[in-house]
């Protein structure tokens, strides 16, 4: 079974600087799907960013990139010019590509929550 | 409707009551999971459906807990006589496919309470 890790459970970073959420993952599958869901105090997930295993390009969606190691099994999250609408909790995801057994829900890392501070 | 809604937003019930947690996904996405999010914890998965289907149910932590969609489209999450261990938050998340690549869209969760 998959599962994945987050090591950090609390993170802090100041306004407009640049923070690295760690995210690392096990897995025997050789091609799959990764994502970053933010949860802020209003309780939903909101995805962040997403990546897929076979694409060795880092994924980028504006001041949220990744940097994805496949070999290491690691996908980190940079948040560039942190702002305050930032904080929350980050979790990492991920999911089989096959759509069987299962395979089609999410694993959920336990979560980074991360503080920005004015 | 525009996003997945899910009701009642918070529930407070007394051990041993049954409760319902109620999940209305986007008009026409087909594919519906819940997931349970327990206090520091990441998030559980309980079951998804695929149309009125729920092919897989082994993600349920006891037969108190039973799930069904009509329609399509709302799914109801039935919990029997509720225990203190089942307080958390329950999300609903929807997808237009089973196994979208782009990511689930989910509800902002019912907070079960059970005192």
């Amino acid at each position: 079974a998959q599962t994945v890790t987050q090591s950090q459970p609390e993170m802090s970073v100041q306004e407009a600087e640049t923070v690295t959420l760690s995210c690392t993952y096990d897995t025997s599958e050789s091609d799959y799907y990764l994502f970053w869901y933010k949860q802020p105090p209003s309780r939903q997930m909101i995805l962040v960013i997403r990546q897929e295993a076979y694409k060795q390009q880092n994924a980028t969606e504006n001041r949220f990139s990744v940097n994805f190691q496949k070999a290491a099994k690691s996908f980190s999250l940079k948040i560039s010019d942190s702002q305050l609408g930032d904080a929350a909790m980050y979790f990492c995801a991920y999911r089989s590509v096959i759509t069987q057994g299962g395979s089609e829900k999410l694993v959920f890392g336990k979560g980074t929550k991360l503080t920005v501070n004015p | 409707g525009a996003g997945v809604s899910q009701s009642p937003s918070n529930k407070v019930t007394e051990k041993g009551k049954d409760v319902e947690l109620r999940c209305d996904p986007i008009s026409g996405h087909t594919a519906l999971y819940w997931y349970r999010q327990s206090l520091g914890q990441g998030l559980e998965f309980l079951i998804y459906f695929q149309g009125n289907s729920a092919p897989d149910k082994s993600g349920l932590p006891s037969d108190r807990f039973s799930a069904e969609r009509t329609g399509g489209s709302v799914s109801t999450l039935t919990i029997q006589r509720t225990q203190q261990e089942d307080s958390a938050v329950y999300l609903c998340a929807s997808s237009l496919v089973l196994g979208a690549n782009y990511g689930y869209t989910f509800g902002s969760g019912t907070r079960l309470t059970v005192v």
